[in-house]
């Protein structure tokens, strides 16, 4: 049981340029949900995904973007990337919107705009 | 706006003794309360997780409590190891249209010294 997987683990991007980073999980999950952690920060909420074809901002959405076509894949866009951006993204699901459920995590992408 | 604060930022104890992380919020109307570990490099693993309707949980050598009415929790670990250095994050669910999202404390840093 793979959980949720994140691919890139490492990248670097010069300023300006974009990308995609890619979350998929096989827990059959219908919340997904995008964090960044910069560095002695807590996590902060981009956007998450209560399930297929829905999304909503979270605390910090300025420039990413985000789809959900399948449950199971949640990627999230950056269109022109910015030194502000340089931080750990974490991507993680949970089954239901019950209290009872915990949010798991996948192992980070560090991202590094140069 | 939910606000989590951890203290201390880092802790340090020697292999064998008992200590609680400490956590507090500030909205009442807490969902659920949710505790992590982090170790470097790596993603997050859900400790434990309370529900506004519960007191406590305990899972092996770790006891997590919840006090809404403080806007307080803690976790406390027994006969602490040096496999236990880690980083501790807690992170309140919201209530209502917020019940998807969790806010995070900045975490406590843990060193067990053997």
């Amino acid at each position: 049981n793979a959980g949720v997987t994140q691919t890139p683990k490492f990248r670097i991007l010069k300023i300006g340029q974009s990308m995609t980073l890619q979350c998929t999980q096989d827990m059959n999950h219908n919340y997904m949900y995008w964090y960044r952690q910069d560095p002695g920060m807590g996590l902060k909420l981009i956007y998450y995904s209560v399930g297929a074809g829905i999304t909503d901002k979270g605390e910090v959405p300025n420039g990413y973007n985000v789809s959900r076509s399948t449950t199971e894949d949640f990627p999230l866009r950056l269109e022109l990337a910015a030194p502000s951006q340089t931080s750990v993204y974490f991507c993680a699901s949970k089954q239901t919107g019950s209290g009872n459920q915990p949010q798991h995590f996948g192992d980070g992408t560090r991202l590094s705009i140069l | 706006k939910q606000e989590v604060t951890q203290i201390p930022a880092a802790l340090s104890v020697p292999e064998g003794e008992n200590l609680v992380l400490n956590c507090s919020f500030t909205d009442s109307a807490i969902y659920n309360l949710q505790w992590f570990r982090q170790d470097p490099g790596k993603g997050l693993t859900s400790l434990l997780l309370i529900q506004s309707s519960q007191r406590e949980q305990t899972s092996g050598r770790l006891n997590a409590s919840l006090d809404k009415s403080s806007g307080r929790s803690t976790l406390y670990i027994a006969a602490s190891q040096p496999g236990d250095s880690a980083t501790y994050l807690c992170a309140g669910g919201g209530s209502g249209a917020g019940s998807y999202q969790l806010t995070f404390g900045k975490g406590t840093k843990l060193s067990v010294i053997p």
